[in-house]
């Protein structure tokens, strides 16, 4: 299947810091891009969705000047936790579609401390 | 209002054995339909997809069943291997949409 790298995979920062989560397609060209979170036991939930060359679109109840997000290239995304605090750590889970099939990163562990 | 639901958090087979995960959903436009097997601090991986307009799909040990009329898919997995053992989650999509809409997922334990 096809490719999708995200980095980094593990992550702790001091609350008040900003993070930066790369998510790139290795081997295929992706105009649009996802971004997930995930709490323990629950579902993966969509934050947003990354079009490249234009802005985001944010699902209801997300914040886009806490999550911001760039798609500046064909073949990367990134997602930045901005004044990140305690209540943002998560697993955040990119996917990217080469044809009708989302493929995932393979995650960031954020931990705020 | 959860669209798409996995109401057995875990399931427990010998294996060997046929293993059954099950998937409910609340909205009718869906019209695609995947699974996701997810290995702890990991991303899901893709495993099989349905379209609505079959109602089964078979790749090897991995067929999906649909039933629109009862708005409910199954994965069966035979014979289920201790490899198997991950989260499964149910996703659903509507009208070519590329957004997934995701259960809750099942954990499944496969014991030698």
């Amino acid at each position: 299947g096809a490719v999708v790298s995200q980095h980094p995979s593990w992550v702790i920062c001091k609350s008040g810091t900003s993070v930066k989560i790369e998510c790139r397609s290795l081997d295929f060209q992706a105009t649009t891009m996802f971004w997930y979170r995930q709490f323990p036991k629950q579902s993966l939930m969509l934050m947003a969705t990354s079009n490249e060359g234009s802005k985001a679109t944010y699902e209801q109840g997300v914040e886009k000047d806490k999550f911001l997000i760039n798609h500046a290239s064909l073949t990367l995304s990134t997602l930045t936790v901005t004044s990140a605090h305690p209540e943002d750590s998560s697993f955040y889970i990119c996917s990217a579609i080469p044809g009708h099939i989302q493929y995932f990163g393979a995650g960031t562990r954020l931990s705020v401390l | 209002d959860q669209q798409v639901k996995q109401n057995s958090p875990s399931l427990s087979v010998q294996e060997g054995r046929i293993s059954i995960l099950n998937c409910d959903y609340t909205n009718s436009m869906f019209d695609y339909f995947l699974w996701y097997k997810k290995y702890p601090a990991e991303g899901p991986t893709f495993l099989i997809s349905i379209s609505s307009i079959k109602d089964k799909n078979e790749d090897g040990r991995f067929t999906v069943f649909l039933n629109k009329s009862a708005k409910h898919l199954s994965l069966h997995i035979v014979p289920s291997q201790p490899g198997d053992s991950a989260v499964y989650f149910c996703a659903a999509s509507s009208g070519g949409s590329e957004k997934l809409v995701f259960g809750k997922g099942m954990k499944l334990t496969v014991n030698p």
